[in-house]
């Protein structure tokens, strides 16, 4: 059964302080991590895909990594905007469109 | 483009009572997905739809969860009769057949069962 873990559970940063997120994951035939934002209220907002160990990608302070066993989430001086609750997640083993396993995700706080 | 809507946004009703949820795609999005995030767990998987055909409905709890998609186009999720741990957050998600696995989802329908 696919497996995603993320840590730690809650992370409070005060504005400018640089920290990584992780998401360690179990799954058979890996075709594809997604990383989500989600804001109190509102639906996971799509964030990335990584495909490969090895492969990066960035979006504004954001930057996701990705190893055979886990991916991180840079956070590179946060702002108070970006506190939100960050979700990874797997497609189902040897598919890169069905149901998504999801980890429990880490609420990031960031303090003016 | 307009995103994932979906209808009620708060729903709250009592135990045995009949309640329907709907999510309307991303037009032309052939993929329509079912989630729910109870309190305290992470988004776990109900069922997936492509078109008007049923995928994956490995996740559905019970029989007491009907799911359609009339046509291919909108989804309604009905839980018949409400129990008190179905209260949660329900998602519906989609995506475009095959060209692209990400998903998009909408706001949530908030249920709560007393």
């Amino acid at each position: 059964e696919d497996q995603v873990t993320q840590s730690p559970e809650a992370l409070r940063l005060q504005e400018g302080e640089s920290s990584s997120l992780n998401c360690s994951y179990t799954v058979s035939g890996l075709r594809g991590l997604f990383w989500y934002r989600q804001d109190p209220g509102k639906g996971p907002e799509f964030l990335f895909t990584l495909y490969s160990a090895g492969e990066e990608k960035e979006k504004e302070r954001l930057k996701a990594t990705l190893t055979k066993k886990e991916s991180f989430l840079h956070i590179t001086a946060p702002k108070p905007e970006d506190s939100a609750t960050y979700l990874c997640a797997v497609p189902a083993g040897g598919t890169s469109y069905g149901k998504l396993t999801f980890g429990q995700g880490t609420i990031l706080t960031v303090h003016p | 483009e307009a995103g994932v809507t979906q209808f009620p946004s708060h729903s709250v009703i009592e135990k045995g009572q009949t309640v329907t949820l709907r999510c309307d795609p991303i037009s032309g999005h052939d993929n329509l997905y079912w989630y729910r995030r109870v309190m305290g767990k992470e988004i776990k998987f109900l069922l997936h739809f492509v078109k008007e055909s049923k995928q994956d409905e490995s996740g559905m709890p019970n029989n007491r969860f009907l799911a359609e998609r009339t046509g291919g186009t909108y989804s309604t999720l009905k839980v018949q009769p409400a129990e008190l741990e179905d209260s949660g957050v329900y998602f519906c998600a989609s995506s475009p057949l095959i060209t692209t696995d990400t998903q998009y989802f909408g706001p949530g329908t908030r249920l709560t069962v007393l």
